[in-house]
């Protein structure tokens, strides 16, 4: 079965560091996502990704953060300068979207840990 | 933009028993609504979901229903076992032109209890 592939699975950083994130989202799939999720909280929305370029994004999808589809296959979520609050885990989600209402498919995560 | 929210955010069972879980949302144009099931320290998964064209759907011992006047929408588990105990996210959607961006309940932690 297809499945979104995220790594790391784990990434400890310090603070005003700069990190990358990566997916590689299903291979048919046209349009990826990055959602995070704060320990013991709900699950945001932070961007969406279609046809190389963010077609919508999130309050907390500031200048700090970047997406970048940099070949056929990788989709990334780059922080530049980390902050104590960046720590979560980060969710990388794809679908194919024929049609408004299709599954979107969720990567395993990956934990950002800001020290 | 979309506002959901979700009742209980905790729920104790008997292994056996029904779970029921209920969110609301408050834009009306919202037209799919999944249901995700997150275990410790992995993705959500969808579970089941359910258009806005229709009001209830089943899947084994798992339906959902909607209320599109009132804007509610129900998970329902039956037989419940000790499996089924993880946290439950529901969420809403609404096609924009760049997506199907997912708005996301507080969850509920679900324990079946044996």
């Amino acid at each position: 079965e297809p499945e979104v592939t995220q790594t790391p699975s784990h990434q400890v950083t310090q603070m005003g560091q700069e990190v990358i994130l990566r997916c590689v989202p299903i291979s048919n799939h046209l349009y990826f996502y990055w959602y995070r999720q704060i320990l013991g909280q709900k699950v945001e929305f932070l961007v969406s990704f279609y046809n190389n370029e963010i077609s919508e994004k999130s309050e907390i999808f500031d200048d700090q953060f970047s997406v970048e589809r940099p070949d056929g296959s990788n989709f990334t979520l780059k922080i530049r300068s980390t902050k104590l609050e960046d720590s979560a885990m980060y969710f990388c989600a794809s679908n194919i979207l024929y049609r408004a209402d299709t599954e979107a498919f969720f990567g395993q995560g990956t934990r950002l840990t800001v020290v | 933009g979309e506002n959901v929210e979700q009742h209980p955010s905790t729920l104790s069972v008997q292994e056996g028993d029904s779970a029921v879980i209920k969110c609301t949302y408050s834009d009306s144009a919202s037209n799919y609504f999944p249901w995700y099931k997150q275990e410790l320290g992995k993705g959500p998964q969808l579970i089941i979901d359910i258009r806005s064209n229709v009001g209830e759907k089943k899947d084994q011992r798992i339906a959902v229903t909607l209320n599109k006047t009132a804007k509610h929408f129900s998970l329902h588990i039956t037989e419940t076992q000790p499996e089924d105990s993880a946290v439950y996210f529901c969420a809403a959607s609404i096609l924009t032109g760049g997506g199907n961006k997912l708005t996301f309940g507080t969850g509920t932690q679900l324990k079946v209890e044996l």
